[in-house]
């Protein structure tokens, strides 16, 4: 049971450049989440899908888009990388059942834009 | 504008000396508190969730409170393995969690 798996762990990225952050979790969960970390703040949430097929903005999307591929997947892409998008990526998903309400996140990914 | 604040940013402690961590928020309609747990270089891990004021739980060496305006991280008789940041979390009635800084926790052996 791997829980929530993301790649790449590391990336460095030329101003303009490209790439996509893949996600992927085995735990059924329909919500799955992408925040992004800064040194002094909180997590702040870039995108999320409550389920599968949809999918809506959180408090930072500007330069990010994002694709629920199906259940487990759940991708978020830079179109075109900037200084201030360096930063620390986590995906996570989402079990609500009764009492319960736990995020599950993944290890991250390590993004540098030069 | 809804809101977390935690204090201290860092506490340094020495093994075995019991202390406590704030979240204090601001938010219209809490429908949940979180605490969690980040080791360096890796994910957050899931601590407690508290939904109303005066509840507690509690799970080895760590006990969390809630009240109408805060919470507390009660740590009794820590061990290094305790080191970590704490971070609190809020939700305010939609699918958003709202995050605090988090509290950087070292515990001296």
């Amino acid at each position: 049971n791997a829980g929530v798996t993301q790649t790449p762990k590391f990336q460095v990225l030329k101003t303009g450049q490209s790439m996509t952050l893949q996600c992927a979790q085995d735990m059924n969960h329909n919500s799955m989440y992408w925040y992004r970390q800064d040194p002094g703040m909180g997590l702040r949430l870039i995108y999320y899908s409550a389920s599968e097929g949809t999918t809506d903005k959180g408090e930072v999307p500007n330069g990010y888009n994002v694709s629920r591929l199906n259940k487990r997947e759940f991708s978020l892409r830079l179109e075109s990388a900037a200084p201030s998008q360096t930063s620390v990526y986590f995906c996570a998903s989402r079990l609500l059942a009764g009492m319960s309400d736990t995020q599950y996140f993944g290890p991250g990914t390590r993004l540098t834009v030069l | 504008e809804d809101q977390v604040t935690q204090s201290p940013e860092a506490l340094r402690l020495q093994e075995g000396e019991s202390s406590s961590l704030n979240c204090s928020y601001t938010v219209s309609g809490l429908r949940g508190l979180f605490w969690y747990r980040q080791d360096p270089g890796k994910g957050p891990e899931f601590l407690f969730t508290l939904y109303s004021a005066g509840e507690e739980k509690e799970k080895e060496r760590l006990k969390a409170t809630l009240t109408k305006k805060e919470s507390f991280l009660h740590i009794t008789a820590p061990k290094p393995e305790d080191s970590a940041t704490y971070l609190c979390a809020v939700q305010a009635g939609n699918y958003q969690l709202i995050w605090g800084a988090g509290t950087k926790l070292i515990i001296k052996p």
